[in-house]
């Protein structure tokens, strides 16, 4: 089974509001990440976990916050968004994280900011 | 400078008519190449991963090869479910570890 889900599929939320998006997986995977894709572009990395620890950052606004509460969760808490934040937010899961790992992906959060 | 770029932009194929998608990389170290199918909304779906050079992997229609320059992803036979987009990426040595480098894609249609 290499199933990620995504909770929820899609979230309207205004500019002052705070949301969460939720990832699990349950493949025993030590490695998550959260991608942001645009439309017609290919994803973009936003966040690394490994070992329940945040290994990568790619400079991403302060406004996403990510969390790693266990091996199995990945939070993506949103706060004080732009509108040019609206994308499909996907979550990634690989065995250890290290270089040749395959990422196996989740269905993606459809975000829209008004 | 692009470190992978993908090839057509998009195809337009007959069903059963085969023909190849072009993955072309200049990263040196080059730790995983990785195809992946991505339908309108819906996240990417791991298709193969290749690791050296003279690699070839199968699944169905579709078969992946690797060389030290490029990869190309081989569909026989195609029907109108394999339309989607085909993502090619990289992890290589001096890429930040196992971030995966994405081309643009190859947009597939194929039709009836």
């Amino acid at each position: 089974d290499t199933e990620v889900t995504q909770t929820p599929k899609h979230l309207v939320m205004g500019m002052t509001n705070k949301k969460s998006l939720k990832c699990e997986q349950h493949m025993g995977h030590r490695a998550m990440y959260w991608y942001k894709q645009k439309a017609k572009k290919p994803p973009e990395l936003m966040f690394v976990y490994s070992y329940e620890k945040l290994s990568i950052n790619e400079s991403v606004p302060s406004r996403f916050s990510p969390e790693c509460p266990n091996s199995s969760l990945l939070n993506l808490h949103l706060h004080a968004l732009q509108p040019e934040d609206s994308a499909l937010y996907l979550c990634a899961s690989s065995t250890s994280g290290a270089g040749g790992d395959t990422q196996y992906f989740g269905p993606g959060t459809r975000l829209t900011v008004l | 400078e692009d470190q992978v770029t993908q090839s057509p932009e998009a195809l337009r194929l007959q069903e059963g008519e085969s023909s190849s998608l072009n993955c072309s990389y200049t990263v040196s170290g080059l730790r995983g190449l990785f195809w992946y199918r991505q339908d309108p909304g819906k996240g990417p779906e791991f298709l193969f991963t290749l690791y050296s050079a003279g690699e070839e992997k199968e699944k169905e229609r579709l078969k992946a090869t690797l060389t030290k320059k490029e990869s190309f992803l081989h569909i026989t036979a195609p029907k109108p479910e394999d339309s989607a987009t085909y993502l090619c990426a990289v992890q290589w040595d001096q890429g930040g570890g196992n971030k995966l480098t994405f081309g643009t894609g190859t947009q597939l249609k194929v039709e009836l």
